[in-house]
């Protein structure tokens, strides 16, 4: 069965940092693109990084230079480095599974939420 | 950057059948995907490539994808199918890649 268990949220202040983990099962993480998806409270959802099965990243504008994704293959984890966070950052993050060729995500974690407040 | 615009809810009754629109620029060339999502849950995919379904989800749930809108069509509509519910494209147009979701649609069962 495949699962997804995001830790790692909090509260931090402005300009702090936070790292976020994905613990996966019943799946290989480096053998699928993974990828993080956030929601800001009461908002849609918004798109925010990728890492393919072959190590390449993409990040969204809103974040780039200041978020990195990475996977650690021996304990099947993805993770998330947030720096710089700003209030806008506020959100619940999940981890997603994508899959090839169509991009969409079929496996969602349950999320995990980052308050960026003073 | 691709848009994708849905109304911000749509109402109907037990038992009828609830429409969910998105629009975009000739959406109709790309696989639209679409989740659903209830209070305080994570996003469950409830069509692929604008109208296939993940096993699990009823034969109630189908879409279609044409010109400038796709539709999530919900047959027979239940209490339990309250919930927001989120279309998503990748739109590979610019200069990277990038998933793009609409604003999100609330369905109210009366």
């Amino acid at each position: 069965e495949v699962q997804l268990v995001e830790s790692g949220g909090g509260l931090v202040q402005p300009g702090g940092s936070l790292r976020l983990s994905c613990a996966a099962s019943g799946f290989t993480v480096s053998s699928n693109y993974m990828s993080w998806v956030r929601q800001a409270p009461g908002k849609g959802l918004e798109w925010v990084s990728v890492i393919y099965s072959g190590g390449s990243t993409y990040y969204a504008d809103s974040v780039k230079g200041r978020f990195t994704i990475s996977r650690d293959n021996s304990k099947n984890t993805l993770y998330l480095q947030m720096n710089s966070l700003r209030a806008e950052d506020t959100a619940v993050y999940y981890c997603a599974r994508g899959v090839r060729i169509l991009y969409y995500f079929d496996y969602w974690g349950q999320g995990t939420l980052v308050t960026v407040s003073s | 950057s691709y848009v994708l615009t849905q109304p911000p809810s749509v109402s109907v009754a037990p038992g009828q059948t609830a429409r969910i629109t998105c629009g975009g620029n000739n959406i109709g060339s790309k696989s639209v995907h679409w989740y659903q999502q209830k209070p305080g849950q994570a996003p469950v995919l409830v069509v692929y490539d604008d109208s296939d379904r993940p096993s699990g989800i009823p034969e109630r749930f189908s879409g279609s994808n044409s010109g400038n809108t796709a539709t999530l069509t919900i047959s027979r509509v239940e209490a339990g199918d309250e919930a927001d519910y989120y279309c998503q494209v990748w739109d590979s147009s610019s200069d990277h890649f990038n998933w793009v979701f609409g604003g999100g649609t609330k369905l109210t069962v009366l």
